[in-house]
């Protein structure tokens, strides 16, 4: 099956440590984002990239850094320097970035404490 | 700057009610306009879309019309099931912007048996 995975589901981190969230797709998808969601907000892009070996940065991209190393893969960190870091992380992917249709994945819940 | 705006949650209705939950947009020139709907611990899904004036977007019993006059897109439902419980995100692109999706603050919806 088509579709994008993000793992772990869950994610606890101690304050002060980077953290890693991961985003595979197997979509052949060019393009991939990431998003954050707070309670009872919307979603706010952090970074986007529509190409292997390119991103830009999103509306919140302060404190948090990507790849693109892999068309399939588009690993967000979460550095120490992100001051509200625990949130819900949804990454999406679309074929090309001029295509308005975005495939969600099921989401990482970063609590850090 | 564009933004979406909902109306706040949550929304309670007993099974088989009519369902609208309001959506206002701000944007130059003509959007795009999208509603997902995000299931309890999942990612968003797109539900349906309308891409130019007076369109009417469909999907599941659900329905949407592209406002222009009013800048609504406001989703209707003519009967719920629980099985519809879930927070439901308006969203547009703005003409000419690829596919940068901007979201509205999301409605709960609680259907009850």
């Amino acid at each position: 099956d088509g579709g994008i995975t993000q793992s772990p589901k869950y994610l606890f981190r101690k304050e002060g440590q980077n953290v890693t969230l991961s985003c595979e797709q197997n979509l052949n998808h060019d393009a991939m984002y990431w998003y954050r969601q707070d309670p009872g907000q919307g979603l706010r892009l952090i970074y986007y990239s529509q190409i292997v070996n390119d991103f830009q940065k999103g509306d919140i991209a302060e404190g948090y850094s990507v790849s693109r190393e892999k068309k399939e893969s588009f690993p967000l960190t979460v550095t120490s320097a992100q001051k509200n870091p625990t949130a819900f992380y949804l990454c999406a992917s679309s074929i090309r970035t001029d295509i308005t249709e975005q495939y969600f994945g099921p989401g990482t819940r970063l609590t850090v404490t | 700057g564009d933004s979406v705006t909902q109306m706040e949650g949550p929304v309670t209705l007993s099974e088989e009610a009519f369902l609208t939950i309001n959506c206002t947009y701000t944007a130059t020139g003509y959007p795009s306009l999208f509603w997902y709907v995000q299931y309890p611990g999942e990612g968003l899904q797109l539900l349906l879309k309308a891409t130019k004036a007076d369109d009417k977007g469909s999907n599941k019993g659900f329905e949407a019309t592209y406002r222009k006059e009013t800048t609504s897109f406001h989703l209707e439902k003519g009967s719920v099931q629980v099985s519809d419980s879930a927070v439901y995100f308006c969203a547009l692109v703005p003409n000419n912007a690829g596919n940068m999706l901007t979201f509205g603050g999301g409605t709960r919806l609680m259907v009850k048996p």
